[in-house]
């Protein structure tokens, strides 16, 4: 089945730990996002890669960092640096175009993150 | 950045009612989307509408990109139609700008 996912669900950290949070899509999409959500929130972007290798930060990156190393994969690194990193986390794609078109974004299931 | 607000942020139904949730935004799109949360957290798609009117089942939206503003319609609603429905944009980066939800319950 073609997809996204997402691991693990839930993730227990302890402060001062960095943790690594997954996302894979075998839709063949080139853009790949990253989003938070606090609860009783809307998602805000933390990172987005519309192609290999190159990735661009969102309104709240820092704390976070990223790689692109291949299309089918990026993961999320939640750093020491992130003040308060407990939340949802979730992981879209979606195809890219030229020009200043936009294509629909589909997520994957997101992993919860506590840190204590 | 473009901003984008939804109403009603709650709203509570009778099953069997209808409802009509409101997406404003403040700049011209290049895409909209409609989401529904489940209480597991996953997203669900419902529609992409940057303009005009879609229909899916008992769930219809339209979107006045002149006017920027987006509507969802909900028709005979249903206990499974409990959740956070969200609607985001696409303006100038390539990625979505979400409202803060409408959190929808329906009682039976």
């Amino acid at each position: 089945d073609g997809g996204i996912t997402q691991s693990p669900k839930y993730l227990f950290r302890k402060e001062g730990q960095n943790v690594t949070l997954s996302c894979e899509q075998n839709l063949n999409h080139d853009a790949m996002y990253w989003y938070r959500q606090d609860p009783g929130q809307g998602l805000r972007l933390i990172y987005y890669s519309q192609i290999v290798n190159d990735f661009q930060k969102g309104d709240i990156a820092e704390g976070y960092s990223v790689s692109r190393e291949k299309k089918e994969s990026f993961p999320l690194t939640v750093t020491s640096a992130q003040k308060n990193p407990t939340a949802f986390y979730l992981c879209a794609s979606s195809m890219t175009g030229g020009g200043t078109g936009s294509y629909e974004q589909y997520f994957g299931p997101g992993t919860r993150l506590t840190v204590t | 950045g473009i901003q984008v607000e939804q109403s009603p942020p709650d709203l509570i139904l009778q099953e069997g009612a209808n409802s009509t949730l409101r997406c404003n935004f403040s700049d011209s799109v290049n895409n909209l989307q409609w989401f529904h949360q489940n209480p597991w957290g996953q997203l669900i798609n419902l529609f992409y509408i940057p303009s005009g009117t879609k229909q899916n089942g008992r769930l219809s939206a339209t979107t006045v990109a002149t006017e920027r503003y987006s509507l969802l319609y909900i028709s005979s609603s249903q206990t499974t139609d409990s959740g956070v429905y969200f609607c985001a944009v696409v303006a100038g980066r390539r990625a979505l700008t979400f409202g803060s939800g409408t959190r929808l319950q329906v009682q039976p």
